[in-house]
């Protein structure tokens, strides 16, 4: 039970901002949001998290909605090697990650 | 470079032949942790470690072992593999555990196929 829903595919032009939907209805006040991606099958790499404030660094901002019930991770300007699965998480401190199928996206030129 | 390293990264073998692919960490952390990856069923937990001499059971530990001897290595041992657990595992690890957030660094991957 990955408790996120998130767009199986997306596309986005190359240089502008790629803004994926995470809807994450049932989390509770201590869950985090995650973002990981993963580059074909290379290991999964951390890109940010955040509790209820938007946070923002080198790689991307996190734009967590007032009620919690929703997030958006945005690249603010995709580049072809932002072409990836994108998986939202919802984690407590006191449990493990769960990954569910994640949103492809594609960067074309 | 902080990094988490597996080997073998690809690895061809046949059924009921034991094998280990190993897993090592140089960024002192305490959590570690298996994954498989399948296609339609995305990431999924094997066995997890929160520090030296204790593992646990994730969603799909059924034919594997794990140990944790040292703070750093974290093998994974598949004592008769069989074909179903021809995969794409992960090895990663993070500090803190938990009771803190925290983000989990993954190794580059093993390709098994188990014939």
């Amino acid at each position: 039970d990955a408790k996120t829903t998130q767009p199986p595919s997306m596309d986005c032009a190359e240089g502008r901002a790629a803004n994926l939907p995470c809807n994450h209805s049932t989390i509770s006040g201590n869950e985090y949001v995650y973002w990981y991606r993963q580059i074909h099958s290379q290991g999964p790499q951390y890109i940010i998290h955040g509790l209820k404030n938007n946070e923002t660094n080198e790689m991307a901002s996190l734009i967590i909605t007032e009620d919690r019930k929703s997030s958006t991770l945005i690249l603010p300007h995709a580049t072809l090697r932002d072409t990836a699965v994108y998986y939202c998480i919802v984690r407590d401190i006191d449990n493990d990650m769960r990954f569910g199928a994640g949103t492809r996206l594609t960067v074309k030129p | 470079e902080a990094q988490v390293t597996q080997n073998p990264r690809y690895l061809i073998t046949v059924t009921g032949k034991k094998l280990t692919v190993t897993c090592s960490q140089n960024m002192n952390h305490e959590y570690m942790s298996w994954y498989r990856q399948d296609p339609g069923l995305g990431l999924r937990q094997i066995y997890y470690s929160m520090n030296v001499e204790v593992t646990d059971k994730g969603d799909v530990p059924e034919g594997y072992k794990v140990s944790r001897k040292e703070k750093r290595n974290f093998p994974l041992i598949l004592e008769s593999p069989s074909p179903n657990q021809t995969s794409l595992y992960f090895c990663a690890s993070s500090s803190p555990a938990r009771g803190q957030t925290g983000e989990q660094y993954f190794g580059p991957g093993t390709r098994l196929t188990v014939t």
